[in-house]
């Protein structure tokens, strides 16, 4: 059984501050690493799929890194605003093809 | 373009009765997947379609199945409902098989087991 852990499970920041999150996966037999943005009453939404050791990926506000040798990615949101409230989801690929998920760091960004 | 459309949005049903729940991939997707998300818990894995076959199954009991349809559209049954099935069930496509590709998620169906 995969273990694919997200930290925090919430966090609450005022807009403006600047936030990163954690995702921890297994580090052998990597293949993705994918991130997604829930909404509430919304449809999960893909923010980035990484596959590269190194990689880095950036859409806007919102950037992520990824460790595959020690296992990890963050996710960072530069100058949070209150749109930016939602659960984010990483999910782990290995080379059995089907998704892993989090359970999610669920933020609150406050006006 | 059309996104993931599921129906029904909610659905209630009693203890040892069936579930069909229905997804619409984006167009151009042949890959299905399906998940459940319980109370407390992550989405978790249920069943992937590709090409009219199912590719792989999560952790669930053979209750759980589906199909999919010359059309690519999907179909998620359960049978002899428990309580515990009570959840919201995602449906997403993607483009091709293979874990690199995007998946696009539709809205969901919320199942509750009375």
């Amino acid at each position: 059984i995969l273990n694919v852990e997200q930290s925090p499970q919430s966090l609450h920041v005022q807009e403006g501050d600047s936030t990163n999150f954690t995702c921890s996966f297994p580090s052998s037999n990597f293949y993705a690493l994918h991130w997604y943005r829930w909404e509430t009453a919304k449809s999960p939404e893909a923010l980035f799929v990484m596959t590269l050791n190194g990689d880095e990926k950036k859409k806007g506000r919102i950037s992520a890194t990824l460790n595959t040798k020690e296992g990890y990615s963050y996710l960072y949101i530069k100058g949070s605003q209150p749109e930016d409230s939602a659960t984010y989801l990483c999910a782990f690929l290995s080379g059995y093809s089907t998704l892993t998920f989090g359970k999610g760091t669920m933020l609150l960004v406050s006006p | 373009e059309a996104g993931v459309t599921q129906s029904p949005t909610h659905l209630i049903k009693t203890r040892g009765q069936q579930a069909t729940l229905r997804c619409s991939p984006i167009s151009g997707h042949t890959s299905v997947y399906w998940y459940q998300q319980a109370l407390g818990l992550g989405l978790q894995f249920l069943l992937w379609y590709d090409e009219g076959e199912e590719r792989n199954r999560g952790n669930f009991p053979p209750r759980f199945s589906g199909r999919q349809f010359p059309n690519y559209s999907s179909e998620l049954n359960v049978n002899a409902l428990e309580l515990e099935d009570s959840a919201l069930y995602l449906c997403a496509s993607s483009q091709t098989s293979g874990g690199a590709n995007t998946q696009y998620f539709g809205p969901g169906t919320r199942l509750t087991v009375l």
